[in-house]
């Protein structure tokens, strides 16, 4: 089934630890998106690519990184984690850059930092 | 003036009610907005999606409603059903941005 593929689907981290979150579409879409989402805040974008080879910061980009080196794969990086970044990540995408499209999102990655 | 207030943050409807989730944004620069839905355990998907051009936008049993002068714009859901339980987010965005705004969120709950 095409679509947005998350890894892992939970993980329980130790503060101080380096995780990466996981990110494959097999869409062909040239924008993807990570969020998070919290009870209360809704959901707020930590970083984007309009297309493979660019980045950019959303926004509540502290703490995360990203890296786009092709079309299908949008790693998240938490380098140093922390407990302010225990949150539900949701990774999407989006057939063209901007925001007017419609987006895609994948199952949700729950992180736990302890 | 990114902000987009959603309100309220849960709501209990009897079966065969009618739902209706509102929002509110203050940049009049946002000529776009969707509704998504997301089911637990899983990631949003789009419902419904107005511009401003119109007032009043139904897709089957769900209706938007827009406000163009009050900056505001709601959610209706006619004959509600357990399985219209779920969350729903409002969002705001324009032409040129790079990202859709989202609301906080609303937790609806269909009792049969």
């Amino acid at each position: 089934i095409a679509g947005i593929t998350q890894a892992p689907t939970s993980q329980i981290l130790a503060a101080g630890r380096r995780m990466t979150l996981r990110c494959t579409q097999d869409m062909r879409h040239n924008a993807m998106y990570w969020y998070r989402q919290d009870l209360g805040l809704g959901l707020r974008l930590i970083h984007y690519s309009n297309t493979a080879g660019t980045t950019g910061k959303g926004e509540v980009p502290d703490g995360y990184s990203v890296s786009r080196a092709n079309t299908d794969d949008f790693p998240l990086t938490l380098a140093s984690a922390v407990p302010s970044q225990t949150s539900v990540y949701f990774c999407a995408s989006s057939k063209e850059a901007g925001a007017l499209g419609e987006l895609f999102f994948g199952e949700g990655s729950r992180l736990t930092v302890l | 003036q990114q902000q987009v207030k959603q309100s309220p943050q849960s709501l209990i409807v009897q079966k065969g009610g009618i739902s209706i989730i509102n929002c509110a944004y203050e940049n009049t620069a946002f000529d776009y907005f969707p509704w998504y839905q997301q089911f637990p355990g899983k990631g949003p998907a789009l419902l419904i999606a107005i511009r401003p051009d119109v007032s009043e936008k139904k897709e089957g049993r769900f209706t938007i409603s827009f406000n163009k002068s009050a900056k505001q714009f709601s959610l209706h859901i006619m004959d509600s059903q357990p399985g219209d339980s779920a969350t729903y987010f409002c969002a705001a965005t324009y032409q040129g941005a790079q990202k859709l705004v989202f609301g906080q969120g609303t937790r609806l709950t269909i009792n049969p």
